[in-house]
């Protein structure tokens, strides 16, 4: 089976603007869960998805959403963007069931 | 809340020496516990995992770990390390009641294995 696959891996964008990052799950798999990356903070859940609902969220202010559609493709937005949010975003895709994640590449987004 | 303390954030070893990399967990409510790999410019790749059974679990390249539920704590092992098992280790906890599919991360391990 194919892993999971983030689009795009790198991102550049400037403050204030808003951007998306897409998450296409291992096949089968139902629940994607979002993560972010940073030297600082280390690896934060952000949110996870299950048959295009939310089921949980991290502490993170309302310019992170996500979304997740009815093939399990997952998007996240993050609307305003600032400084702190460059960062590592991880995507995970888990089967119905097991509380095993497995990661795609990520996308690496810096905002300048 | 739950919470993961990776205790060393930098091991240096040479090759084929022994190391443990060091994992407690904050509670003793049932957890399921994962250790996760990372190289360089890459994601997470899952090492191994505890979620019943048997106390110590291995992975395919070598490593093991064994969960302690009087001591809270997950220390990954493995008794000769090679140069390219250089590259950041995660200890990871989730727990069954506490919400789907939600880790909780340690800070990380760097290991570095020198010639």
């Amino acid at each position: 089976k194919a892993g999971v696959t983030q689009t795009p891996r790198y991102l550049i964008k400037t403050r204030g603007q808003q951007v998306t990052l897409s998450c296409s799950p291992i096949s089968g798999h139902r629940s994607v869960s979002w993560y972010q990356q940073t030297p600082g903070q280390g690896l934060q859940f952000l949110f996870e998805y299950f048959s295009e609902t939310q089921r949980n969220k991290g502490n993170f202010p309302g310019r992170f959403s996500g979304r997740q559609f009815s093939n399990s493709r997952s998007e996240m937005n993050v609307s305003t963007l600032e400084l702190g949010d460059s960062a590592l975003y991880l995507c995970a895709s888990s089967p119905t069931g097991t509380d095993t994640q497995y990661f795609g590449p990520g996308t690496r987004l810096t905002v300048l | 809340a739950q919470s993961v303390t990776q205790l060393d954030s930098q091991v240096p070893v040479f090759e084929e020496a022994p190391v443990e990399l060091r994992c407690n967990y904050s509670s003793s409510v049932s957890v399921y516990l994962f250790w996760y790999v990372q190289y360089p410019n890459q994601g997470l790749q899952l090492l191994l995992k505890y979620l019943s059974g048997s106390t110590l679990v291995e992975s395919i390249n070598g490593f093991e770990a064994e969960f302690n539920k009087s001591q809270t704590s997950f220390h990954l092992r493995k008794p000769s390390v090679h140069i390219s098992d250089t590259a950041e280790y995660f200890c990871a906890v989730s727990e069954p009641s506490g919400g789907y599919n939600k880790l909780i991360f340690g800070a990380g391990t760097r290991l570095a294995v020198h010639p």
